[in-house]
Formats: structure tokens, C-alpha cells, sequence
């Protein structure tokens, strides 16, 4: 069965500081893919990015990188220089390949980002 | 393209009454989804819709629960003889795909429900 963790339940820091939310996942499929939403307190999940299990290349988008890396099943998110529009509850999410049964969320890590 | 929109926002409803919510997805996105959120949870799925066919139930649905999607646009999501515990944000998605779902999915603001 899939799985995924995000350990982190809450994590505060100052504005401008680097903040890094963990993801760490299990599936037994070979192709599968992996996702981060972000949910404001409107409750609109917003798409971040999505990897698949083929490309372990890092991404970086603005201040946002993600660095995936299979030997550890991890996908963890990095903000740079936070601002306190970052602030909102950030979800990691799984998809298997082999059926369309959906999206398995991790709990997520609601961040503070304090001015 | 104004984004997956869903009615209600809210729904406060007594135990034991049936309550139904609406979800119009992207135009052009032929898949379509319920979650079910908990305070402090992720989203979990509940069914998944491909046009008008519903191809895929969680066990989380239990009898109570029926989803619709006529004509493959629209889709409704039915909970009847609603319990305390029904309490929660339903949140419908849509994308676009055929086979693997690969592609990322666009969530609506979801209709949160509170049975008293």
C-alpha cells in the first residue's frame, strides 16, 4: 500500500530564513509519481509540481526547489528567503501509476512564516 | 477557464438528513474526483469519475455516499442519513488524461460540511 509521511506537523521561522518541509514515501510500483499542493487558509489545494519516478532531477522554481531522491524515498520542498505569503499547510502526495484510484496525501506541515 | 467550482461552500444540516453537493470541474478535463478532508488531515480520495463513468470507489465510501456525473460535466456528490461524524471538507478535482494518471490535478475551494 502506498504511504506517505510528513513528519513535520508544524514548523514557524522569520521571514527571509530558508525552510525545508520533509516528504518521505512507500509504494511497491517502480513508476509512480510524486506531488506537492500548497492549501492557503481559503482551503484551495494549490499545485506546486509533480515528479515522476524516472527523473531524480532537482527542480527550482524562483525560490522553490525540490529535491527528490529515491534511494532515501524522499521528495522534500525548500523556500528560500520565506515571506510570510508562504504561510499556508503544505502537502506531499503520491500517485501509483498502475490505477487511477487518486492521489494519497501525506498529513501535511503547516508553515509560519513570522514577519 | 474559471477553475473547478463547487456549491455549497457550506452546508450545516441535522443528523439524519441527506445533503448533496455540486462540483462543475474545468471544461475540458475529462476526469474528475472527490477527497474528503478532516481538521488536520490531508485529503483522502473517494471516488474518481473518467467522463460519466465512476471507475474507481474508496472503501471510504460506504453506502450512504453516491456520486454522480451525468453527461461526463457536473458531478454530484450525495450523502444521505448523515452522521456526526460526515462532518468534513469534501473537495472535488478535475484533470485531464487517459490511462496513468499523470497529470496534475486542479482542486476546488470544497464545500465544507458540518452535521449537528
Amino acid at each position: 500500500a502506498q504511504k506517505v509521511t510528513q513528519a513535520q506537523t508544524e514548523i514557524s521561522v522569520v521571514e527571509k530564513e530558508d525552510v525545508t518541509l520533509d516528504c518521505v514515501y512507500e509504494t511497491r510500483d517502480t513508476t509512480y509519481y510524486l506531488f506537492w499542493y500548497k492549501q492557503p487558509p481559503s482551503g484551495e489545494l494549490v499545485f506546486l509540481i509533480r515528479r515522476n519516478s524516472f527523473d531524480e532531477q532537482n527542480e527550482i522554481s524562483g525560490r522553490y526547489s525540490w529535491n527528490f531522491q529515491k534511494s532515501t524515498s524522499s521528495f522534500n520542498f525548500t523556500i528560500t528567503a520565506s515571506q510570510v505569503v508562504d504561510s499556508a499547510v503544505y502537502f506531499c502526495a503520491l500517485s501509483e501509476a498502475r490505477g487511477a484510484d487518486g492521489l494519497t496525501f501525506g498529513k501535511g506541515t503547516h508553515l509560519i512564516i513570522q514577519p | 477557464d474559471t477553475g473547478v467550482s463547487q456549491n455549497p461552500r457550506h452546508k450545516i444540516t441535522k443528523r439524519g438528513q441527506n445533503v448533496t453537493f455540486r462540483c462543475d470541474p474545468i471544461s475540458e478535463h475529462n476526469r474528475l474526483y472527490w477527497y474528503r478532508q478532516t481538521l488536520g488531515q490531508g485529503p483522502e480520495f473517494l471516488t474518481y469519475f473518467q467522463n460519466e463513468a465512476q471507475l474507481e470507489k474508496s472503501r471510504l465510501l460506504s453506502d450512504r455516499f453516491s456520486a454522480e456525473r451525468p453527461k461526463g460535466s457536473f458531478s454530484t456528490l450525495e450523502i444521505q442519513r448523515t452522521e456526526q461524524g460526515d462532518s468534513a471538507m469534501y473537495l472535488c478535482a478535475s484533470s485531464t488524461g487517459q490511462g496513468s494518471w499523470d497529470t496534475e490535478a486542479f482542486f476546488g475551494q470544497g464545500t465544507r460540511l458540518t452535521v449537528v
